[in-house]
């Protein structure tokens, strides 16, 4: 597939459990963003990812997010003690990260829905 | 910080005309970079086209045209001769490092 993909499409789970959320980016961008949108809202920065390191995750809005790209093409978002406010969409951008950064087009995943009960 | 700003949260057009969606931005920075995304009902985060803070030419793309005001902060999007499929949600946003998006527009195309 050319796209990005995201796994799960959905994800249910109880509150205070762990989840993980699965992006595999377009092959060959260098950059990687997660987002979360809750309904009837615009998409919010979470994390950006260049290459392996996390070059700014001040979108995280705790300490129970945490994101990783190990080898520079995955990366997992992981929820720890989940909460009913987690519940959204969580949606993973990819880019090619051109030379002007303010050109830089990326390109979105499906998501994936998170309803935490 | 920087702010997108979409006022209509929604629109209606008849099929086959053209529509203008609106958005607004701040931000100090000079080198920014001004996007249009669809989503439609199925969720996914289309893109549309792009306009940078230094290009003196209004973007286009097909049917898609941003109507660059640069003094007003303003970035509209033109949707030229509506069809049905347009019909979706659409989001601002504004590239400075992340993209910080807007709160969106919904069109509705009627036939």
């Amino acid at each position: 597939g050319a796209g990005v993909s995201q796994t799960p499409s959905n994800k249910v789970t109880e509150k205070g459990k762990y989840v993980e959320l699965r992006c595999d980016p377009i092959s060959g961008h260098t950059a990687l963003y997660w987002y979360r949108q809750s309904l009837g809202q615009g998409p919010e920065f979470l994390i950006y990812f260049q290459g392996t390191g996390a070059a700014d995750d001040s979108g995280l809005p705790n300490d129970r997010f945490f994101a990783v790209r190990p080898e520079g093409s995955v990366s997992t978002l992981k929820i720890q003690r989940t909460e009913r406010g987690d519940s959204a969409v969580y949606l993973c951008a990819s880019s090619l990260k051109a030379v002007e950064p303010s050109t830089d087009t990326q390109y979105f995943g499906p998501g994936t829905r998170l309803t935490v009960l | 910080a920087q702010k997108i700003t979409q006022t209509q949260p929604g629109m209606f057009v008849q099929e086959k005309e053209a529509v203008t969606l609106d958005c607004t931005y701040d931000t100090s920075d000079q080198s920014y970079g001004l996007f249009w995304y669809k989503q439609p009902s199925s969720g996914e985060m289309i893109f549309l086209i792009y306009q940078g803070s230094y290009d003196e030419q209004n973007a286009t793309e097909g049917r898609y045209s941003l109507n660059f005001q640069k003094a007003r902060k303003s970035a509209n999007l033109v949707i030229s001769a509506s069809q049905l499929g347009d019909s979706a949600m659409y989001f601002c946003a504004i590239y400075t490092g992340k993209l910080i998006f807007g709160q969106g527009t919904t069109l509705q195309v009627k036939p």
